[in-house]
């Protein structure tokens, strides 16, 4: 496609449940990062992927977050037993190759826990 | 790790004026980059303005352009001839030039309105 794309757009789910959260990079590029954006926060890194590199995970909060990247494409973001303070959006962002700027980033997945 | 401030949580400035927004960085490295992203409500982030460290010359893109002070770690974004599209949250945001480390950092945002 020609931007980076996240599903879903919006998740609202309760406390203690596992979420999935998706990213679709720009085609061709190998660098896919993901961030954190609390209400009225910027963003906190969560997690970097380059090719087959092993990823930068220096960013997860907990072991509750983990996310893996396959084929080098898609990307997907997992939070284990949800907390309320995982609210947030959660944004992925692509660039064709480590380093280069800028990074292109998706409109996000808000994320409400009950 | 570094650190970027934005001490401005909100500004609001009228249609055709000048705004300009603050940012400071604290950081040991002398070669790094500096960003500006803005934020509309659609929530996608867009670039609109980089800085290289090594670059005395401030950066301009149109409307937009840099008061990049190194010494002061000093980077802020000034606004010209502001227009309704430019409402949203700014970003502030720092990345090392260094190998395998390309994780942005970002400041806390400042929220432009500008009025009609």
């Amino acid at each position: 496609g020609a931007g980076v794309s996240q599903s879903p757009s919006n998740k609202v789910t309760e406390k203690g449940k596992d979420v999935e959260l998706r990213c679709d990079p720009i085609s061709g590029h190998t660098a896919l990062y993901w961030y954190r954006q609390s209400l009225g926060q910027g963003l906190e890194f969560l997690i970097y992927f380059q090719g087959n590199s092993a990823p930068d995970k220096s960013g997860l909060p907990s072991d509750r977050f983990s996310a893996e990247r396959t084929g080098g494409s898609v990307s997907t973001l997992t939070i284990q037993r949800t907390q309320q303070e995982d609210s947030a959006v959660y944004l992925c962002a692509s660039s064709r190759r480590q380093g280069e700027q800028p990074q292109h980033f998706g409109d996000g997945t808000r994320l409400s826990i009950l | 790790a570094q650190t970027v401030t934005q001490s401005q949580p909100e500004m609001s400035v009228q249609e055709a004026e000048t705004v300009t927004l603050s940012c400071t960085y604290d950081t040991s490295e002398n070669n790094y980059y500096l960003f500006w992203y803005k934020q509309p409500p659609s929530r996608q982030m867009i670039l609109v303005i980089r800085q290289e460290a090594y670059k005395q010359q401030n950066a301009t893109e149109n409307r937009f352009s840099v008061n990049f002070q190194k010494a002061a770690k000093s980077f802020s974004l000034k606004i010209s001839d502001s227009q309704l599209g430019d409402t949203a949250m700014y970003f502030c945001a720092f990345m090392k030039h260094a190998h395998n480390d390309y994780k942005l950092s970002f400041g806390a945002g400042t929220t432009v309105t500008v009025r009609a």
